[in-house]
């Protein structure tokens, strides 16, 4: 079964660094997502992009992050300056229809700033 | 989207049917209801949807009142891998671009006892 791959799976950063976090999704799809979760609270939107450009973005989704398709492939979130409590569980998902039920979502990145 | 309430957690033996109850009182005909069921800080996974009649596949069934403001997931013979948080989002379907992201909300906690 097709899988959204992320990459890495844990990361450690020190307050301030710059990070990129990456996911391959699934290779017919068109529209991706990145998500967050802080430990113990819900799943929250980030950013969702289509036709190589955001579509939308949430309030979390400050000029401290950006996203890229930069090859057809590949997905990133990158924070530029990384603070602490941008600790969480980011997780990329794809999917290829307007459907609903065709969210795929990845394995998350646990990302830890110290 | 329409609001869901959920509780927030119950348990039940392993071999017997777990069955996760829904509220969407102001739900519109046009909106469908899906289950996502997130598995120990895994990404989200799609169980099932529905619109209006009983759906049933190989993970669950869902069960949706003839006045449509409330369902039922069924996880028929529960195991200890279905211990995960089970969310009910409700909305219409075929969103492309902005207003494409699922919203999740607390979700139910399944605990699956031995």
């Amino acid at each position: 079964e097709p899988e959204v791959t992320q990459t890495p799976s844990h990361q450690v950063t020190q307050m301030g660094q710059e990070v990129i976090l990456r996911c391959v999704p699934i290779s017919n799809h068109l529209y991706f997502y990145w998500y967050r979760q802080i430990l113990g609270q819900k799943v929250e939107f980030l950013v969702s992009f289509y036709n190589n450009e955001i579509s939308e973005k949430s309030e979390i989704f400050d000029d401290q992050f950006s996203v890229e398709r930069p090859d057809g492939s590949n997905f990133t979130l990158k924070i530029r300056s990384t603070k602490l409590e941008d600790s969480a569980m980011y997780f990329c998902a794809s999917r290829r229809d307007t459907n609903n039920y065709g969210y795929t979502f990845g394995s998350g990145t646990r990302l830890t700033v110290v | 989207d329409a609001k869901t309430t959920q509780p927030p957690s119950m348990d039940c033996a392993e071999g017997r049917a777990a069955n996760l109850p829904c509220n969407h009182s102001t739900i519109s005909g046009n909106e469908y209801v899906y289950w996502y069921r997130q598995i120990h800080s895994q990404g989200p996974q799609y169980i099932i949807h529905g619109l209006k009649n009983n759906e049933t596949n190989e993970m669950a069934s869902l069960i949706i009142t003839e006045d449509r403001k409330s369902s039922t997931l069924i996880l028929p013979h529960a195991t200890l891998r279905d211990t995960a948080v089970y969310y009910c989002i409700v909305r219409v379907d075929g969103y492309t671009g902005a207003n494409s992201k699922l919203t999740f909300g607390k979700g139910i906690t399944l605990s699956v006892r031995p």
